[in-house]
């Protein structure tokens, strides 16, 4: 069965450094797609970035790249430049089937930013 | 902003009662899908509509239902609630054109319920 795995349930980063979010990820099917969003406290859901898993290049969205490394099944999320405002939940998910688009989560990785 | 509204923002109620949350979706999306995020679940899919038509359908209890109507909005329904129900329901949304690199979702901001 398709399973997302977020080890870290937080970490933590001085502002302006860089920080690393693990997922790794499990399926049989060839053809999938994967997810970032975060989820600050105020509680909306916010879509970050992208990864399908055809794609040859990493997913980059301004201070949001993700290292997918196909074989290892991991696709995690590399913050640049960390401001406070990153301070969040972030969910890593997996579309799991393309005949429903349905998405399966994370138990996600709580960010704290410190000055 | 996500262009997605919910609503109630928060919804506070007793067990035994029925509730009604409604979405609706980015203008232009077809599909409409609903999590429910617990503290001890996580966050789960219960169904996805698309155009009207239930498409999917994920860990959703047989006290739950939801439809989508003619304009795509879509009410979910929890019916004999209990206080295991209390939760972040979200809606989401989609161009719902399965596996188009652009078939992300969209989340709305989400109807806390509180089940007293």
């Amino acid at each position: 069965a398709q399973k997302i795995t977020q080890t870290q349930p937080g970490m933590f980063v001085q502002e302006k450094e860089a920080v690393t979010l693990d997922c790794t990820y499990d399926t049989s099917d060839p053809s999938y797609g994967l997810f970032w969003y975060k989820q600050p406290s105020s509680g909306e859901m916010i879509f970050l970035i992208y990864q399908g898993s055809y794609d040859q290049q990493n997913a980059t969205e301004g201070r949001y790249s993700l290292n997918f490394q196909k074989a290892r099944k991991s696709a995690n999320l590399v913050i640049s430049a960390s401001q406070l405002g990153d301070s969040a939940m972030y969910f890593c998910a997996m579309r799991e089937d393309y005949n429903t688009d349905k998405l399966i989560f994370g138990t996600g990785t709580r960010l704290q930013v410190f000055p | 902003d996500s262009g997605v509204t919910q609503t109630p923002k928060h919804l506070i109620t007793a067990t035994g009662q029925r509730v009604t949350l409604r979405c609706s979706p980015r203008s232009g999306d077809l599909s409409v899908y609903w999590y429910q995020q617990s503290l001890d679940q996580g966050l789960q899919f219960l169904i996805q509509y698309y155009n009207g038509e239930e498409r999917a359908k994920g860990n959703i209890l047989e006290r739950f239902s939801a439809q989508q109507f003619p304009d795509l909005h879509s009410e979910l329904n929890l019916s004999s609630l209990e206080l295991g129900d209390s939760a972040l329901y979200f809606c989401a949304s989609s161009v719902g054109l399965q596996g188009r690199r652009d078939n992300e979702q969209f989340f709305g901001p989400g109807t806390r319920l509180t089940v007293l």
